[in-house]
Formats: C-alpha cells, structure tokens, sequence
C-alpha cells in the first residue's frame, strides 16, 4: 500500500493544455516534495514545501501544500511536451521520504 | 553541489549469483543514504536506510539477508543483492542529503538488474 496516493495515474493531453496532479496521504508530514523522473534516470527534485498552505511557483510549475500538510498539489499551465514524464510526489519527516504513486504525465505537440 | 553517483548502470547476472551496486555522494558528506526499488512504471519503493557506521534500517517486508547494505564511509553506501533470483530484476536507485534535511534529496542515476 502506498503511503501517499496519487491522482490521476495517467494523464495524456495537448500541448498549452492546464493539468493538476493531486497526492493525498492520511499521514501529517514534515516536509512534501515534488520529482521528475524521466525513464531510466533518478527522480530530479522540483520543488519543496514545508509550511502548510504554501504556494510555491516554479516558472508554468505552481505547487501547494495543503493547511494540515498531509496533501499537495501540482499545477502545470500551458504543458508543453517537454513536461511529459513521471511526477512523483514524496512525504517526509526528517528521516526518510516515502513516494506517492505517481503520474505518468505525456504532452502531445 | 549535491551529486550522487550510483555504479553500475545497469548490470545482467546469472541467477543465483550476488551483485553489488555502490553509491557514492561525490561533495558532500552522508551520514544517511536510502535505497528505493522500482519496478516498471511504477513509483519508488523505499527498501532500507542506510546510516554510516551502524546496521541498516529496513522497511517491513525486505529481506536484510537478502539485500545486504554496507555503509562503511561518509561517501559510500553498498547494496548487495544476494543469490539473485529473476524476481529481483527491477532498478534500483538511491538518494543521499548534504544535511539532515528536510528539503529534499539528491538520487543516484539509479541501476537497471537484469537477472536471467
């Protein structure tokens, strides 16, 4: 079972279409990240938030840690097919961070 | 700053032989580095903690005798997968932080087992 559940688990869209990808946990965290992961490398980190009900933007990229810090979400306006590739959402404390489930994300030009 | 360095990249073994996989943090010191598992499209696995100087910490359901993991220097965390079986074959990737943090880690290009 995953700690932290993403959603949609697939997402196919147009290029300069919106999306917003959602990763939901029962759990409180310290601390959420957000990755990327292209096939056959290591996730490349994208953003942190640590304060409930932080909004952090990221270029087109705009991230929100929910007010009790067990859920965030992932916003990306305009997609371009560059963006296309797994999104990982990770919850931490401290220690050790467990993945959510990920979304398989493809921009078509 | 704050680059991982996983070797091999990918490896193919014979079932029932051992192989090991090394990460190494090359400007920082680690005195914690994580393996996670990933199977085909699907998300990271966490599979155990590594800590420098003292026995790793493993999440419930992985086999400590099976996956042995030696983190023997600040840099330099070991993963031997041990009498290695078809059911083994995934990529396997680790991350380590400059500090104890909470802002995110550094990964490893990961490697790709291939157990035939």
């Amino acid at each position: 079972t995953q700690l932290l559940e993403q959603s949609p688990q697939f997402l196919s869209i147009q290029e300069g279409e919106n999306l917003t990808v959602y990763c939901n946990s029962s759990s409180v965290f310290s601390s959420l990240q957000w990755y990327r992961q292209e096939p056959g490398e290591g996730p490349v980190l994208l953003v942190t938030v640590v304060t409930g009900g932080e909004v952090k933007k990221l270029k087109r990229l705009t991230f929100q840690f929910g007010d009790a810090r067990k859920d965030s979400s992932l916003h990306i306006t305009a997609a371009q097919p560059g963006d296309t590739g797994l999104y990982l959402c990770a919850g931490g404390n401290f220690n050790k961070f467990y993945f959510g489930s990920g979304t398989k994300l493809n921009v078509k030009p | 700053g704050a680059v991982v360095s996983q070797h091999p990249s990918w490896v193919i073994c014979k079932s029932g032989t051992s192989v090991k996989i090394e990460c190494r943090s090359l400007d920082f010191q680690a005195t914690t580095m994580f393996w996670y598992r990933q199977f085909p499209k699907q998300s990271l696995m966490l599979m155990a903690t590594s800590n420098e100087g003292s026995k790793a910490t493993y999440e419930q359901g992985v086999e400590k005798d099976k996956f042995l993991i030696n983190h023997a220097s600040l840099t330099l965390s070991t993963l031997t997968v041990t009498s290695a079986h078809p059911e083994d074959s995934s990529f396997y990737i680790c991350s380590a932080s400059p500090r104890r943090s909470n802002y995110g880690y550094t990964f490893g290009s990961g490697t790709r087992l291939t157990v035939v």
